[in-house]
């Protein structure tokens, strides 16, 4: 079935330095790609999405790439700060468009 | 302002007395979901719902019932609640694209406690 890998992390990074979170995905269709964001006692947000393959998604600084040829979706983002301090979710859309697959989560601390 | 409210927010119970927590969004959505996050098992689905009256299960849902009865609420039941039911609950709703499910939209999370 479809499922989606990430690195769970903990990732801990000092301000401004440069972040990369990988996301590699199976699926059997041609799914969206998701990030979502979870800050500390709150529900998920989206972060970004990519609906075909070569997109970038963009948002608050963050970027993924839809690569089809590599089933990858890496999270970017030039300098961190301590506020993206959170947990960071992979995710796609099942071949059946009616579920979500989500990867397990990567925490990430920032430090000042 | 669009949004996607769970109630409780916090509730702590014994095993065996039913409860229900209540989620409604007023985006128009028709597609539902429940979930369920515990440490280290990431997010798990309960339950989904593609429109009023239709309702499938998710990965996990042994001890829970949900009924899907008006387009913008979506409650889900605990007839029995024991203690591994303990956990972090969000619901979320989605509008179905041409392919579907599409960007989900989650409520802020209720923490159930069983004792």
């Amino acid at each position: 079935g479809d499922s989606v890998t990430q690195m769970e992390g903990p990732v801990t990074l000092s301000e401004e330095a440069f972040l990369t979170i990988n996301c590699t995905y199976t699926a059997t269709g041609y799914p969206s790609l998701f990030w979502y964001v979870q800050y500390p006692g709150e529900g998920l947000q989206l972060l970004l999405k990519a609906t075909k393959a070569d997109d970038k998604g963009s948002n608050k600084g963050f970027e993924a790439t839809y690569r089809k040829e590599t089933t990858s979706f890496h999270l970017e983002k030039g300098s961190v700060q301590v506020s993206d301090s959170a947990v960071y979710f992979c995710a796609l859309t099942d071949n059946y468009g009616q579920n979500f697959v989500f990867g397990p989560g990567t925490r990430l601390s920032v430090l000042p | 302002e669009a949004q996607v409210t769970q109630n409780p927010r916090y509730l702590i119970t014994v095993t065996g007395k039913k409860l229900t927590v209540t989620c409604s969004q007023n985006m128009n959505h028709e597609y539902m979901s429940w979930y369920r996050q515990d440490p280290g098992l990431g997010l798990r689905q309960i339950y989904y719902s593609m429109n009023v009256e239709v309702t499938d299960k998710g990965d996990v849902p042994e001890g829970y019932k949900v009924s899907r009865k008006e387009k913008r609420n979506f409650p889900l039941i605990l007839e029995s609640p024991s203690p591994n039911q303990t956990s972090l609950y969000f619901c979320a709703s989605s509008p179905l694209g041409p392919q579907g499910v599409d960007t989900q939209y989650f409520g802020p999370g209720t923490r159930l406690t069983v004792l």
